[in-house]
């Protein structure tokens, strides 16, 4: 069936860079879009970007000078990679597969932006 | 980018209660507006998407309409499992969240 999962650093210091994985399952990256989104803690949610089945990228305007989302789709894996970090990029990070067919989203993986 | 206005931000409501959520984009995003679900330390979960067709599992009480830049979802008769966080989401043109609902028990 299909699943993704999120992994990474738990704790990154500011100014570092977050670099997060998103392992899938269940379907190929060839064929579908892999989005990222997060949600500060007690916060709403926010799109950071797509990858879509073809490599292209979108990223939010917001977030676009500091994100970066790639893949290796032999390894069924997604990247993203978000640079300059603050405290207000703590947030639990999800990737999800979202289009008519279905919703799937991962359980996430909370980053904490902290000296 | 295409923003997204949700309200209320907060609903008090009582089990059986009819509610009512409300999107408005910043412009016309052609029927492209799923509704979310989320509980407290979960993923959220898809209710409604393309503005009126239901999730498969999902109970025929929530349902969606509307058109051009005003959206709402609707829950006919809430039960205790529906207290929760809603949000809209537009993917007509990449994609943006509403800010949220809190739905919780008068």
């Amino acid at each position: 069936q299909v699943q993704l999962k999120e992994s990474g650093p738990g704790l990154v210091q500011p100014s570092q860079t977050l670099s997060l994985t998103c392992t899938v399952a269940g379907f190929s990256l060839t064929s579908y879009n892999v989005h990222w989104v997060r949600q500060p803690p007690g916060k709403g949610l926010e799109w950071m970007g797509v990858i879509w089945n073809t490599g292209g990228t979108r990223y939010n305007s917001a977030l676009k000078s500091r994100l970066s989302i790639s893949k290796d789709t032999s390894k069924s894996q997604v990247f993203l990679k978000m640079n300059s970090l603050q405290t207000e990029d703590t947030a639990t990070y999800y990737c999800a597969r979202s289009n008519w067919e279905g919703d799937y989203w991962g359980q996430g993986v909370m980053v904490t932006v902290s000296s | 980018d295409i923003q997204m206005t949700q309200s209320p931000s907060f609903l008090s409501a009582s089990v059986g209660d009819r509610v009512t959520i409300n999107c408005k984009a910043s412009q016309n995003i052609n029927k492209y507006l799923n509704w979310y679900q989320q509980k407290l330390g979960e993923a959220p979960k898809r209710l409604i998407y393309n503005t009126n067709n239901l999730q498969t599992g999902i109970p025929s009480r929530f349902s969606g309409s509307g058109s051009g830049t005003d959206y709402t979802l609707t829950i006919s008769s809430l039960q205790p499992e529906d207290f929760a966080t809603y949000f809209c989401l537009q993917h007509n043109s990449f994609r943006t969240f509403g800010g949220g609902t809190k739905l919780e028990l008068k």
